[in-house]
């Protein structure tokens, strides 16, 4: 079974400065896929990122990083440049590659509050 | 592209009621799915297709049926609602043999449900 963590509920940032909101997961499965969704209070759920887990480097979507750590099982977003419409939830979720439908696990989501 | 629409956004229903929500794509994704999501929560897995004509249970289908007639449809039942159905429910698709290999999965807006 694939498990996924997210210890904070919620998280301040000043406007510009950088974030980090933590993820850590559990499965056996050889080969996973690690994403971020933004959930805005509109209520959509967005996608941010994607990390492969036999990927190399870690993922990079123009301010959004993922800081992919396997042998502490950990796949944290680092937001750079924090800007007020970053505010939102953030979840954090894995499934398998393809080749079969992949079924994303999710976790409880931190709630991000960018403030001047 | 409209990418993946939900139809309706929001509808009250009395105990005992039925209703079918209604998901479209035209990303020509092999694989729908629908979610729940109750507060505090993530989404949690209610049923996914694989094609045309399949579906399989999620981690919550107790209640809930679904078809795919159509590859660009997913349709969501519920047979007899309760209240323990209230809830946002969330349409994704992914995964097009001719494209995106990572299986992102990507949010329809969601349907606000709730049953009295």
């Amino acid at each position: 079974a694939q498990k996924i963590t997210q210890t904070q509920p919620g998280m301040f940032v000043q406007e510009k400065e950088a974030v980090t909101l933590d993820c850590t997961y559990d499965t056996s499965d050889p080969s996973y896929g690690l994403f971020w969704y933004k959930q805005p209070s509109s209520g959509e759920m967005i996608f941010l990122i994607y990390q492969g887990s036999y990927d190399q480097q870690n993922a990079t979507e123009g301010r959004y990083s993922l800081n992919f750590q396997k042998a502490r099982k950990s796949a944290n977003l680092v937001i750079s440049a924090s800007q007020l419409g970053d505010s939102a939830m953030y979840f954090c979720a894995m499934g398998r590659l393809t080749g079969t439908a992949s079924k994303l696990t999710f976790g409880t989501g931190t709630r991000l509050q960018v403030t001047l | 592209n409209a990418g993946v629409t939900q139809t309706p956004k929001f509808r009250v229903l009395k105990t005992g009621q039925s209703m079918t929500l209604l998901c479209a794509q035209d990303m020509n994704h092999e694989y729908m799915y629908w979610y729940r999501q109750d507060p505090g929560m993530g989404l949690r897995l209610i049923h996914y297709s694989v094609g045309e004509g399949t579906t399989a249970k999620g981690e919550v289908p107790d209640g809930y049926n679904v078809s795919r007639l159509k590859k660009q449809n997913f349709l969501l039942g519920l047979e007899s609602a309760a209240p323990s159905q209230t809830s946002v429910y969330f349409c994704a698709s992914s995964y097009s043999t001719s494209g995106d290999s990572t299986d992102t999965q990507y949010f329809g807006p969601g349907t606000r449900l709730t049953v009295l």
